[in-house]
């Protein structure tokens, strides 16, 4: 597709399960991040990704949170045993690179729901 | 460490009069800054960024934003605010070079009141 890709748009788990959630980037987009939206908290700084690897991992909350990109492209973020603090809207983002094509695009996010 | 900041949770405005969303920054070194917009139901979108150069840049929807170094500062500005400007903007900041985490804002909810 054109855009970023996030899937599951909704997901609904109870508490001490283990969720994916997916990020199929723009093609040939270099970059990829992972950002939390909560509500009145802005957007928090997950993860990032220039490549296949990580060189900032320092926003995951916990141990319990990973991620891992595969073939420089699709991007699973893993969180284990959920908590209720861990509701929010995961978002993903893309980008070409810096300079003139320093922009992000976003998916339209998986709202995350842990009962 | 980088840090954006915007002081206020909402502005309100009337339809026709000018608006200023600020923020302020933190970086060391110079800074990539950008502005974003996340209408009611849909994605954050972007709208403009200062990389280098002229320190007024304008973007999308009539938007503008002056970079200035002095007050680190990188207020979103426009002459004539619409009803269908009223949406969620996050001020952003990553530094020139490196690697490119890009940190954003709290975000200020912008009302335009017809």
């Amino acid at each position: 597709g054109a855009g970023v890709s996030q899937s599951p748009s909704n997901k609904v788990t109870e508490k001490g399960k283990d969720v994916e959630l997916r990020c199929d980037p723009i093609s040939g987009h270099t970059a990829l991040y992972w950002y939390r939206q909560s509500l009145g908290q802005g957007l928090e700084f997950l993860i990032y990704f220039q490549g296949n690897s990580a060189p900032d991992k320092s926003g995951l909350p916990s141990d319990r949170f990973s991620a891992e990109r595969t073939g420089g492209s699709v991007s699973t973020l893993t969180i284990q045993r959920t908590q209720q603090e861990d509701s929010a809207v995961y978002l993903c983002a893309s980008s070409l690179g810096g300079g003139t094509n320093e922009k992000l695009f976003f998916g339209s996010g998986t709202q995350l729901s842990v009962l | 460490a980088q840090s954006v900041a915007q002081p206020e949770d909402q502005v309100n405005v009337a339809e026709g009069n000018p608006l200023t969303v600020k923020c302020t920054y933190s970086v060391s070194g110079n800074p990539y800054l950008f502005w974003y917009v996340q209408y009611p139901n849909r994605g954050l979108q972007f709208l403009l960024k200062y990389i280098t150069g002229d320190n007024l840049v304008k973007g999308s929807y009539g938007f503008e934003a002056e970079f200035n170094k002095s007050q680190t500062s990188f207020h979103l500005k426009k002459p004539s605010a619409l009803v269908s400007d009223s949406a969620l903007y996050f001020c952003a900041v990553r530094v020139h070079g490196g690697y490119q985490k890009v940190t954003f804002g709290t975000g200020t909810k912008l009302q335009v009141i017809p």
